[in-house]
Formats: structure tokens, sequence, C-alpha cells
């Protein structure tokens, strides 16, 4: 049980262009979900956190225009990185909360290469 | 903010050998989460601690939880090829961290043959 998914796995897009990450709780429900960015050799540092109908939450130095967070439903949340530049290019994995358990699943990560 | 620090940073061991790592917390942790990472792949959750003083183990794995909530250890009994990977603790803060994760910097674990 606890199964996170994340499509796509990797993309690669020219600069300027938007990408969107989707998030998908499988078989619970994630009222909290939390995206994440990991360069290579790095440990994982979060973005924002994002709650199901809300407005999401984002850490210090992260860009909210940049890096827009929509969690429309208890299953899925979507990271869209707009207007893409090298340097976003990273791992960036999601992890959605088991209710009551404070246990984070995360999903299998998205690999983006921005050209 | 809160800071998770983890020694060692890397860590090579000959299959059999034991290997343990260490994670030291800036603030008083709520609990701590053990995560594992194979190379390529995501993190993935081992174990969560919660009491003072609290030890777990899994099979050849025992984790520790320090009497003061901010500090914990891995240590893993005969190392295998298969526990190749870099191995995380994630804590939460009693104050001020909300619900929120923050990973320490990582251990990574070679095992050589």
């Amino acid at each position: 049980g606890a199964v996170v998914s994340q499509h796509p796995s990797w993309v690669i897009c020219k600069s300027g262009t938007s990408v969107k990450i989707e998030c998908r709780s499988l078989d619970f429900q994630a009222t909290t979900m939390f995206w994440y960015r990991q360069f290579p050799k790095q440990s994982l540092m979060l973005m924002a956190t994002s709650n199901e109908g809300s407005k999401a939450t984002y850490e210090q130095g992260v860009e909210k225009d940049k890096f827009l967070i929509n969690h429309a439903s208890l299953t899925l949340s979507t990271l869209t990185v707009t207007s893409a530049h090298p340097e976003d290019s990273s791992f960036y994995i999601c992890s959605g909360e088991l209710a009551g358990t404070d246990t984070q699943y995360f999903g299998p990560g998205t690999r983006l290469t921005v050209l | 903010g809160q800071q998770v620090m983890q020694i060692p940073q890397y860590q090579h061991v000959q299959e059999g050998e034991d290997f343990t790592t260490y994670c030291n917390s800036s603030t008083t942790l709520s609990n701590i989460q053990w995560y594992k990472q194979r190379p390529g792949g995501h993190p993935v959750f081992l174990i969560q601690l919660v009491k003072s003083g609290e030890v777990k183990k899994q099979k050849r794995l025992t984790f520790q939880f320090g009497e003061a909530k901010k500090n914990s250890s891995l240590h893993i009994t005969a190392t295998q090829t298969t526990d190749v990977g870099t191995y995380f603790c994630a804590g939460k803060a009693v104050t001020g961290g909300g619900n929120k994760l923050t990973f320490g910097t990582g251990t990574q674990l070679k095992v050589e043959l």
C-alpha cells in the first residue's frame, strides 16, 4: 500500500517552455503532498507543501510564480515549472503524507532537463 | 532554520563489515524517519522513531533515537551489496516546522565484495 506515482518520469524541454509534472497517490488519500528538488549527490530540498483545496506553502527562496502547484483533489497534485531555464534542471520528487501517520511516501521522481 | 547533518558523507566498506551513519539536528524533533535511496531511485521509507531513547530493529538494521530527541543513528550489521545506496534521516521539528520534514545531508554507502 501507500503508492505514489509521478508522470512523466523524465522530460527534456527547451529553455522558456513550461513543464507540468503530476503526482498521484494511487491507493490512499493525501490531504498533504510535498514537492522536493534534488540536485546530483545532494539531499532533498523541500520546495513547497501542498494542501488539497488550498494554496501551497512555499519554502523560502522558492518562487511561487515560477513553480505553480495545484492540489485539486485528494489524490492529485501538479507542479508546473514555468519558463524553464537550464538551472531548473533537476530531479523533482513528490510525496504524499498518509493521514495520521506523519509518514511520507515518495513518488519515483521526475528528471527534468532544460536545454 | 532547522538543519540536519549526517556523518559520514561517504562510507566504503567490505561486504560483511558493519556500517553506522549518525544524524544530528539543530532543533528538537517530534520524530525521526529514515529513508534509503538507491542510485537513480527515489527515497524509500524505512522506519519512524518517536520516543526518546527508542531503539528499533529491522533484520540487520538497528535504529536509535537519542534521549534528547536531537540525534539518531542507523547501524547495519554485516553489510551486503544490496545495502548500497544513500541513507537519509529526516525529522519534524517540535516547534515551528509544521508538518514538513527536513532531510539530513545523507550518507552514501558503497559495499565492495
